[in-house]
């Protein structure tokens, strides 16, 4: 059974502060996401990457970057932390194929920013 | 941009009566996939159209895709407290591994 886990389960933070989240898949999968959840808004993709080292800009990427220095791990960065994205934070893994595969996703991140 | 319209946002029904949410989506898409969020959980994968037309079943829920490709729904009968969450669609188009999901509906069942 895939498993993809997040760091931390509730995060609070201070405005301005530089905020890591982590997201690590066991199944050896290609692809891996990131996404924003708010009420009323849905599940928005910010970043997602196809491969180690590659990424590709979501629909809300602006004040938001990631890193994927390998297979596993998949990092959304904060770089300077604001109210505006204090959010819930889900990860989400597929492996490599036609991009038609169930998308595995960790148990979230509820961030807040103060 | 591509965008995927879900309605409604809120349904509440009494037990045993039926629930459906529908998905529009303004381009063409390559497959759509239904996924369920409990209360306090993750998003669940439920089932994947790809074919035009294309209807599905798992037990009391209904999956359908549309001709065009462009709109799906999901139908459940006789709705249980169990089926309790949010039901999202997720549309990709051709060419890109990217997913836009729907607003989400969100379903209370109540005894």
């Amino acid at each position: 059974d895939v498993k993809v886990t997040q760091s931390s389960r509730y995060l609070v933070k201070r405005t301005g502060e530089k905020v890591f989240l982590e997201c690590v898949q066991d199944m050896d999968h290609e692809n891996m996401f990131w996404y924003r959840q708010d009420p009323g808004l849905g599940l928005r993709l910010i970043y997602f990457s196809y491969d180690v080292k590659m990424k590709e800009k979501g629909d809300i990427p602006e004040g938001y970057s990631v890193s994927r220095e390998k297979k596993e791990r998949f990092s959304l960065i904060l770089e300077s932390a604001s109210t505006n994205q204090t959010s819930m934070y889900l990860c989400a893994s597929t492996p490599t194929d036609r991009g038609d595969q169930p998308q595995h996703f960790g148990d979230g991140t509820r961030l807040s920013i103060l | 941009g591509q965008q995927v319209m879900q309605i409604p946002q809120y349904q509440h029904v009494q037990e045993g009566e039926d629930f459906t949410t529908y998905c529009n989506s303004s381009t063409t898409l390559s497959n759509i996939q239904w996924y369920k969020q409990r209360p306090g959980g993750h998003p669940v994968f439920l089932i994947q159209l790809v074919k035009s037309g294309e209807v599905k079943k798992q037990k009391r829920l209904t999956f359908q895709f549309g001709e065009a490709k462009k709109n799906s729904s999901l139908h459940i009968t006789a709705t249980q407290t169990t089926d309790v969450g949010t039901y999202f669609c997720a549309g990709r188009t051709s060419g890109t591994y990217k997913y836009i999901f729907g607003t989400g509906t969100r379903l209370k069942v109540l005894a």
